[in-house]
């Protein structure tokens, strides 16, 4: 069974303090996905990683992918209140022939930074 | 450029009832995918679509169907409404290779 399995689920934080999620997945896709959703919301493109030691960087969110360990992270560096939201790594299902289409998602994890 | 559309917002419907969402996808983007979002079992694949064509289906009932039309718009259809439907369905555009593009979703709450 494919499987994409995040940690922590919840994650309550300093502003100031920096962190790590991770996003563990069974697949053998080369493509890994962040989103972010806030309360009520639809799903915000953070992140596209296409390749093994790809790293990208946006703001306080950094993600990186180790496609070998099967692995990838979001680093928060020095947390502020706007980043709380539920953040979701997804990887495309290879068993479907690797269509872009079709994402396995991690049950997220939910950010809450508290001043 | 128009972000993906979906309609409506917000349904509530009684068991056994049918519902159809509708969902225009950005200009362009050719594949529409839906999935469910509950608090249980999170983000769910249902199907994806290409050029009117069904690519992929996720390991939902028969009861979930769905089409899409020549303009890429697509529309998913519950049939036979059951209380574990309620939930958040969000649809996605993608390009041919591109990230996939979420809605604003429909909330359909089954009474």
């Amino acid at each position: 069974e494919l499987k994409v399995e995040q940690n922590p689920l919840f994650l309550s934080m300093q502003e100031g303090k920096n962190y790590t999620i991770y996003c563990n997945y069974s697949t053998t896709s080369d493509r890994l996905y962040w989103y972010r959703q806030d309360p009520g919301k639809s799903l915000e493109s953070l992140f596209v990683l296409l390749s093994n030691g790809a790293v990208k960087q946006e703001g306080r969110l950094m993600a990186s992918l180790d496609t070998k360990a099967r692995l990838s992270t979001l680093h928060i560096t020095a947390a502020v209140h706007d980043l709380s939201a539920t953040y979701f790594c997804a990887v495309e299902n290879a068993n479907y022939g690797g269509s872009q289409g079709n994402l396995i998602f991690g049950k997220g994890t939910k950010l809450s930074v508290k001043p | 450029k128009a972000g993906v559309t979906q309609t409506p917002r917000y349904l509530i419907k009684t068991r056994g009832q049918q519902v159809t969402l509708s969902c225009s996808p950005i200009s362009g983007h050719r594949s529409v995918s839906w999935y469910q979002q509950t608090p249980g079992q999170g983000l769910q694949f249902l199907f994806e679509y290409f050029s009117e064509t069904q690519r992929n289906k996720g390991n939902f009932p028969g009861r979930f169907s769905g089409r899409q039309f020549s303009n890429s718009r697509s529309e998913m259809n519950v049939s036979t409404l059951e209380l574990g439907d309620s939930a958040l369905y969000l649809c996605a555009s993608s390009a041919r290779g591109g990230r996939q593009y979420f809605g604003a979703g429909t909330r359909l709450s089954v009474l």
